[in-house]
């Protein structure tokens, strides 16, 4: 399967409790994307890397989120001190970069990371 | 502030009818979007797209319709199968290109 991966598929924290997500990307994507779903919501942006380069975070990913991609290949995104509002599911996906205008390289997403904080 | 809306959480429709799917946006720089299919735990498979220079681009049984100066789309699925019943997400990138901005999604259900 050469799609996006993430691991795990499921994660139940108590509150105040660190949690790691793992991203693999589709592996000839050189851009990383983040989003976060909640329920009755479209996904919303929080990061995204070309390569090993951050190149936008949202406001939404406060101080307690941070992300990394270390080789420009996997990524990972820690929550720190984990509270009942960052339950959500968190969706990555990958793409190439898009050159030029009215053109778009669409991205590809992962199953998603259900997380639910305690 | 939601750029891009989907006012209808659900939709329903009978087998082999036509599902039309509307998306409105605001932001009058966006010159792309895409509609996204999910099924339930699952990621967001990507279906179709179009760019602001047409109006119209069609893919087997989905067809995508882009009116700019109503800042509207719509997606046409014919003929509907149960299998097409998933949230369907209309997204446009950021003027940046890279970020995906969604609408809260609508469902659809197609009954037998």
């Amino acid at each position: 399967d050469t799609g996006v991966s993430q691991d795990p598929r499921h994660k139940i924290t108590k509150r105040g409790q660190n949690v790691t997500f793992r991203c693999d990307p589709i592996s000839e994507h050189n851009r990383l994307y983040w989003y976060r779903q909640t329920l009755g919501q479209g996904p919303e942006f929080l990061t995204y890397f070309q390569n090993e380069a951050q190149l936008e975070k949202s406001r939404l990913l406060s101080d307690r989120f941070s992300a990394e991609r270390p080789k420009g290949s996997f990524s990972t995104l820690e929550i720190q001190r984990t509270e009942q509002g960052d339950s959500a599911m968190y969706l990555c996906a990958s793409s190439f970069p898009t050159l030029g205008v009215f053109s778009y390289n669409e991205q590809f997403f992962g199953p998603g990371t259900r997380l639910t904080v305690l | 502030d939601q750029q891009v809306k989907q006012n209808s959480p659900s939709l329903s429709v009978q087998e082999g009818r036509i599902s039309i799917l509307n998306c409105d946006y605001t932001n009058s720089m966006f010159d792309y979007f895409l509609w996204y299919k999910k099924y339930p735990a699952e990621g967001p498979t990507f279906l179709i797209s179009i760019s602001s220079i047409k109006d119209k681009n069609e893919d087997g049984r989905f067809t995508v319709f882009l009116n700019k100066s109503a800042k509207h789309l719509s997606l046409h699925i014919v003929p509907s199968q149960p299998g097409d019943s998933a949230v369907y997400f209309c997204a446009a990138p950021e003027t940046s290109g890279s970020r995906l901005t969604f609408g809260e999604g609508t469902q659809l259900t197609v009954n037998p």
